[in-house]
């Protein structure tokens, strides 16, 4: 079947403009995960949900980040004012249900605030 | 400290020779992850463990439990086998913390 898949795949806009991120997990799977991955680094945490529920989102940066997953299946992680720091590739995963099943991650979106 | 830590950072071989990769950890874990990142930027889920080991192909992935501690090993390297691993450990609700990855490349 189809694996994640996330939209779009590049992004470039001006310092100020909003972005929105979409994901879309694969079929059935209730926990979907946001994660941020500057250029050399490792991923890191962003928010996660378990079907439309928001079960964490300490790993947002600040208020300029939001997620919401309305009807529990695609994801939008939404960066309001983007700022040149914002530039990273951000990537979505998701999992049967929680810790106990291994995550299947989409190919990213690279952001790149100019 | 970074809860989770891996070595080495860079990691050049010749084709045919066993490797490892090695993870260590501070905190609690549900599972831990060892992944695949590909020149292409793709990722890939290699082992989800808990505990012992876990084989597939040439790849095989054990841990300790008691002393925070996994390895990945690749028998009979190949150019192919080139990538970023990352070690990547979960907590209770399932989000993943990562470690930096280690860069391999191995040389025909």
């Amino acid at each position: 079947g189809a694996g994640v898949s996330q939209s779009p795949r590049y992004k470039v806009t001006k310092r100020g403009q909003d972005v929105a991120l979409r994901c879309d997990p694969i079929s059935g799977h209730v926990s979907l995960y946001w994660y941020r991955q500057a250029l050399g680094q490792g991923p890191e945490f962003l928010t996660y949900f378990n079907y439309e529920a928001q079960q964490d989102k300490s790993g947002l940066p600040n208020d300029r980040f939001s997620a919401e997953r309305p009807e529990g299946s695609i994801s939008t992680l939404t960066i309001q004012r983007t700022e040149q720091r914002d530039s990273a590739m951000y990537r979505c995963a998701s999992s049967l249900s929680g810790a106990r099943y291994e995550q299947y991650f989409g190919p990213g979106t690279r952001l790149t605030v100019t | 400290k970074n809860e989770v830590e891996q070595s080495p950072q860079n990691l050049t071989a010749q084709e045919e020779e066993f490797i490892t990769i090695n993870c260590s950890y501070s905190v609690g874990i549900s599972a831990l992850h060892w992944l695949q990142q590909h020149p292409g930027g793709g990722i890939v889920s290699l082992f989800m463990l808990s505990s012992g080991k876990k084989k597939h192909g040439r790849l095989i992935a054990t841990i300790n439990i008691q002393e925070k501690h996994s390895s990945l090993h690749i028998t009979a390297s190949h150019p192919r086998d080139s990538a970023v691993y990352i070690c990547a450990i979960g907590r209770s609700q399932g989000n993943l913390i990562f470690g930096k990855g280690t860069k391999l490349s191995v040389k025909p």
